[in-house]
């Protein structure tokens, strides 16, 4: 079956800097999507990988290992407004997105 | 800019009772999607449609039906509403199927009694 795991809660301190994990097993791979959800609002797009590396995007960077089924997201200077929901999410080879449960990142002052 | 809007926002209804659930969309995009979002559980993918006229089914379809007579509309109708059919539902659209990001509305509370 297809899966995608990421942690379900992480805890991090105003301008500090986190790191949330992804893992997936697909059948196939075109592609990972990092959305962001705020409480009680909708998912908004925050990254999209297809190739291996790094991808810069101000405060928020986006890793991939398609060979480790690996991905992460890196938040610096973290601000008190970062406290949402973090969904990872994977484009199978059906160009089907399978989406994982999300981390909720609560930031303490 | 209106994007992509959904109504009602939040509805409560009764079991056996049928619901549609509104989704509109100004970017013309293709390719539009139903979601339903559980605690515990990542979006699951009930429907979608890859233009007016073609729908396909997702991950969750059952007790649900969609039509696409127009680009711009997706309605998500429960037939005969169940308590396991309480949910958040999200609409999403997008221009492709590739790599293109999907684009989500605000969502809609459903309660079931």
């Amino acid at each position: 079956g297809q899966n995608i795991d990421q942690p379900t809660e992480m805890t991090a301190t105003e301008g500090a800097i986190v790191q949330i994990n992804c893992t997936y097993q697909t059948s196939g791979f075109n592609g990972l999507f990092w959305y962001q959800q705020h409480a009680g609002e909708a998912p908004t797009f925050l990254s999209y990988n297809v190739l291996d590396g790094l991808e810069e995007k101000g405060r928020f960077s986006s890793f991939l290992s398609r060979s480790k089924g690996y991905s992460y997201l890196l938040l610096k200077e973290l601000q008190m407004k970062d406290s949402a929901s973090y969904l990872c999410a994977v484009r199978d080879g059906n160009y089907q997105l399978i989406w994982g449960a999300g981390t909720k990142l609560i930031i303490k002052p | 800019d209106a994007g992509i809007t959904q109504s009602p926002r939040y509805k409560i209804t009764e079991t056996g009772r049928q619901v549609t659930l509104m989704c509109h969309q100004t970017w013309s995009h293709s390719y539009m999607f139903w979601y339903r979002q559980d605690l515990g559980h990542g979006l699951r993918l009930i429907y979608y449609s890859a233009a007016a006229d073609i729908t396909d089914k997702g991950e969750v379809p059952d007790g649900y039906v969609v039509s696409r007579s127009k680009t711009e509309n997706f309605p998500l109708t429960l037939e005969s509403a169940t308590r396991s059919q309480t949910s958040v539902y999200f609409c999403a659209s997008s221009a492709g199927e590739s790599q293109e990001t999907q684009y989500f509305g605000p969502g809609t509370r459903l309660l079931v009694l």
